[in-house]
């Protein structure tokens, strides 16, 4: 079963503009991650927040983390034309240690050089 | 480090046939794989865990005798869609981790086209 729902489901912006992705969740969790998926490939992790920090940063990447609101954010700034890709983010429940994760619906985003 | 090898990319059958989907990660020992099916322009969905050298475990509503799953070494898990039909067709993603801590990694998936 899918976790919740990311929004928006698709954006288009320039490049060198900011790009905000937000993602909602309905149950405790350990972890939450976000992952970019390429057309037609697989995932690749860009950065995991754990249930006890609110904010994260990595490199143009930076992540909040809300667990009262039960919702996170993914920030890129300064996009860029290669950041162009499907965004998803992943939670890792709290009553399941198996490492699995539950993935949300996905923004596509497009950066327009 | 942390590769994940997945094959065939693109793989073509008639229906009926069944047809085998490796995942090997290449540098390091895979505790835990997972296999996900995505169709067009939507989410990962999980499909089965698989753990070295136990049975799988399906989530609802996955036919465990469709979808076989095997996990014979800590680098190897294969999915084999058994006698598959047209609405088979999607493109099945593998992952695995290397422990309960570490992201997941990802095949870069396989295209199963049944005709």
């Amino acid at each position: 079963s899918q976790q919740g729902e990311e929004d928006p489901q698709a954006l288009s912006i320039q490049e060198g503009e900011n790009a905000t992705m937000n993602c909602s969740y309905k149950t405790s969790i350990n972890n939450l991650q976000w992952y970019r998926q390429n057309s037609g490939r697989g995932l690749v992790h860009l950065i995991l927040i754990r249930s006890n920090e609110r904010e994260k940063h990595s490199g143009r990447l930076r992540v909040t983390l809300d667990t009262s609101k039960k919702s996170s954010s993914l920030l890129i700034t300064a996009s860029r034309a290669a950041d162009t890709a499907s965004y998803f983010c992943a939670t890792g429940e709290v009553y399941n240690q198996g490492g699995k994760l539950i993935f949300g619906q996905g923004t596509e985003l497009s950066v327009k050089p | 480090g942390a590769v994940v090898s997945q094959h065939p990319s693109r793989v073509i059958c008639k229906s009926g046939t069944s047809v085998k989907i490796e995942c090997r990660s290449l540098d390091f020992q895979a505790t835990t794989m997972f296999w996900y099916r995505q169709f067009p322009k939507q989410s990962l969905m999980l499909m089965a865990t698989s753990n070295e050298g136990s049975k799988a475990t399906y989530e609802q509503g996955v036919e465990k005798d469709k979808f076989l799953i095997n996990h014979a070494s800590l680098t190897l898990s294969t999915l084999t869609v058994t006698s598959a039909h047209p609405e088979d067709s999607s493109f099945y993603i593998c992952s695995a981790m290397y422990g309960l801590r570490s992201p997941l990694h990802f095949g870069n998936g396989t295209r199963l086209t049944v005709t």
